[in-house]
């Protein structure tokens, strides 16, 4: 059971290059999410999916797409990096956006280290 | 924009003495979450709280959730080396029906000396 995996571990890009981030869980959860952290900072959520099939904006999401390709498996696409977006990107999983109960925590992958020059 | 804000942003202590973090959060929420975050790797999930709950125990761990200042502090008593960590705190808001994406602070970078 390997939790939520993502890679690359670490990528550089020139500006203007494009790039997907890949993630996938193997818990069976539902919810999948993708953050960025930055120096000094928490982590802002970027996009999130409830549900196969469905995706839906957080608070950072311009410069970004995703593809909730099944339901194990959600991506996080740059089309035209720029700058501005090298950071840590995670990706976290939840059983369910809407369960109450234990399982309400999220899982978080080790990240991935973006340097955009 | 940012729902939690932790205090103090760095904490120094000795092996063996208690480490208080707090957290202030601005909106009316569900639940409140603690996380650790080793350097360079992931979060990991400590603790939740709920809205009605006062204080809750796990281990070392204690936290305290008073919603009419709108704050919360995580006590780790007898701190180890291997605490050494940042800890956020998260808040799933209450959209009025709306719950289970997190708001997350910037978190407190515990340092534990041998």
């Amino acid at each position: 059971n390997a939790g939520v995996t993502q890679t690359p571990k670490f990528q550089v890009l020139k500006t203007g290059q494009s790039m997907t981030l890949q993630c996938a869980q193997d818990m069976n959860h539902n919810s999948m999410y993708w953050y960025r952290q930055d120096p000094g900072m928490g982590l802002r959520l970027i996009y999130y999916s409830a549900s196969e099939g469905t995706t839906d904006k957080g608070e950072v999401p311009n410069g970004y797409n995703v593809s909730r390709l099944n339901k194990r498996e959600f991506s996080l696409r740059l089309e035209s990096a720029a700058p501005s977006q090298t950071s840590v990107y995670f990706c976290a999983s939840r059983q369910d956006r809407l369960f109450q109960g234990p399982q309400e925590t999220q899982y978080f992958g080790p990240g991935t280290r973006l340097l955009v020059l | 924009s940012q729902q939690g804000e932790e205090d103090p942003q760095a904490l120094s202590i000795q092996e063996g003495e208690n480490a208080t973090m707090n957290c202030s959060y601005k909106t009316s929420i569900n639940n409140l979450q603690w996380y650790r975050q080793n350097s360079g790797r992931g979060l990991v999930h400590l603790i939740l709280i709920r809205s009605n709950e006062r204080e809750k125990h796990s281990g070392r761990l204690r936290v305290t959730l008073d919603t009419s200042k709108k704050s919360s502090s995580l006590l780790i008593t007898a701190s180890r080396a291997a605490d050494t960590a940042s800890y956020f705190c998260a808040t799933d808001r209450n959209y009025g029906g709306s719950q289970g994406n997190l708001i997350f602070g910037k978190g407190t970078k515990l340092s534990v000396k041998p």
